[in-house]
């Protein structure tokens, strides 16, 4: 299974940028990096997900480290509905099942 | 555009009961896939459909679980009979084929084996 390495917990002032770190250091050439959240009692949602090259779009920004070994999902201006489990996975472009890992539980502060 | 559904939300059953927990994916949307989380663990995945063939069920605990997706639209996962361990958060995804492997969840069924 792919492994991931995050932080259990962070916290985050509502209207401050949120960075949430990622490491996949056995991630390998073709293989992409999704992020996930899961508010509670929801199911996961789909966030943002890139290969090589930084992605952003309506809801954050991805940045991928050269090796591709690491990652940082940001949320530019937390909000209080951004509090959830967050997921870094890495799986093929392909239609496969995500291995999910124990994730970063963010707290937002008003 | 109605996203993933799962009913029921919520189902409590006795040990040794049978329980079919339905999902419907997105409309056109050719891969299922079902996950869960037991108590305590991480989301774990069970098999994946695409239309009505089971691509992969690597994840498929025993042979207790059933799952079907008859004409390669709705799913089901029928558990018989159920165990205790068997409680936990079931979740179905839907994705369209070369879609990025996007996956959009249900909200997910809550069952609880007494």
């Amino acid at each position: 299974d792919a492994k991931t390495t995050q932080p259990p917990s962070m916290d985050c002032a509502e209207g401050r940028a949120a960075n949430l770190p990622c490491n996949h250091s056995t991630i390998s050439g073709n293989e992409y990096v999704y992020w996930y959240r899961q508010i509670h009692s929801q199911g996961p949602q789909y966030i943002i997900h890139g290969l090589k090259n930084n992605e952003t779009n309506e809801m954050a920004s991805l940045i991928i480290t050269e090796d591709r070994k690491s990652s940082t999902l940001i949320l530019p201006h937390a909000t209080l509905r951004d509090t959830a489990v967050y997921y870094c996975i890495y799986t093929n472009f392909g239609n496969e099942k995500l291995t999910f890992g124990t994730g970063t539980r963010l707290t937002i502060i008003p | 555009e109605a996203g993933v559904t799962q009913f029921p939300s919520h189902s409590v059953i006795e040990k040794g009961q049978t329980v079919t927990l339905r999902c419907d994916p997105i409309s056109g949307h050719d891969n299922l896939y079902w996950y869960r989380r037991v108590m305590g663990k991480e989301i774990k995945f069970l098999l994946h459909f695409v239309k009505e063939s089971k691509q992969d069920e690597s994840g498929m605990p025993n042979n207790r679980f059933l799952a079907e997706r008859t004409g390669g639209t709705y799913s089901t996962l029928k558990v018989q009979p159920a165990e205790l361990e068997d409680s936990g958060v079931y979740f179905c995804a839907s994705s369209l084929s070369l879609a990025k492997n996007i996956q959009y969840f249900g909200a997910g069924t809550r069952l609880s084996v007494l």
